[in-house]
């Protein structure tokens, strides 16, 4: 079953705008990760929170994390058109094989 | 570096035949993971392999198979192909030292006709 649902499942921006997607999920987590896909194309890590963690910058991604909640965002500053993808949050709930489960989504539209 | 390398890239199938779809990585990574992204879906775990020798299984492992070849290798099998296997499948790779991080290969996009 999935664990994580992004929202929202679709978003339309122009270039320069922020975009934010949340991620809820439902049971304990060790961490989680924010990965891009591009159309047709394989997933790629964008950056990892630990649950002892709250806020991770990286680059123009800001990602925050509230256990409380059972919630994250991942928010993209002065986005490109090359910014247009998937995004996908994933939880692992520890453990030595790092097990992933996926939320389904954000499809993210960068307009020029 | 080639990273995570898949194949084939595409492949149809009549219902029944088999198949094996071939994983590579040349990370040195321990742990290996099959999954299959449906439309409007995550991903999800078909199976998976913590070290060299041993294999679990996933959220979705019924009508697969898999082999850890060897560190390098990880291959999945589908023995009687039907209709709702019709979908991309991912491999990835991870590290526990990277807490988890996986890297993933450009897809096999399968059809069962």
């Amino acid at each position: 079953s999935q664990q994580g649902e992004e929202d929202p499942q679709a978003l339309s921006i122009q270039e320069g705008e922020n975009a934010t997607m949340n991620c809820s999920y439902k049971t304990s987590i060790n961490n989680l990760q924010w990965y891009r896909q591009n159309s047709g194309r394989g997933l790629v890590h964008l950056i990892l929170i630990r649950s002892n963690e709250r806020e991770k910058h990286s680059g123009r991604l800001r990602v925050t994390l509230d256990t409380s909640k059972k919630s994250s965002s991942l928010l993209i500053t002065a986005s490109r058109a090359a910014d247009t993808a998937s995004y996908f949050c994933a939880t692992d709930s520890g453990g030595s094989n790092y097990k992933l489960t996926f939320g389904k989504g954000t499809l993210l539209t960068v307009n020029p | 570096n080639a990273g995570v390398t898949q194949t084939p890239k595409f492949q149809v199938l009549k219902t029944g035949q088999s198949m094996t779809l071939q994983c590579a990585q040349d990370m040195n990574h321990n742990s290996m993971y099959w999954y299959r992204q449906d439309p409007g879906m995550g991903l999800r775990l078909i199976y998976y392999s913590a070290s060299e020798g041993t294999t679990d299984k996933g959220e979705v492992p019924n009508g697969y198979n898999v082999s850890r070849l060897n560190k390098r290798e990880f291959s999945l099998r589908l023995e009687s192909a039907a209709p709702s296997q019709t979908s991309v499948y991912f491999c990835a790779s991870g590290l526990a030292a990277a807490m988890g991080t996986q890297y993933f290969g450009p897809g096999t996009r399968l059809t069962v006709l």
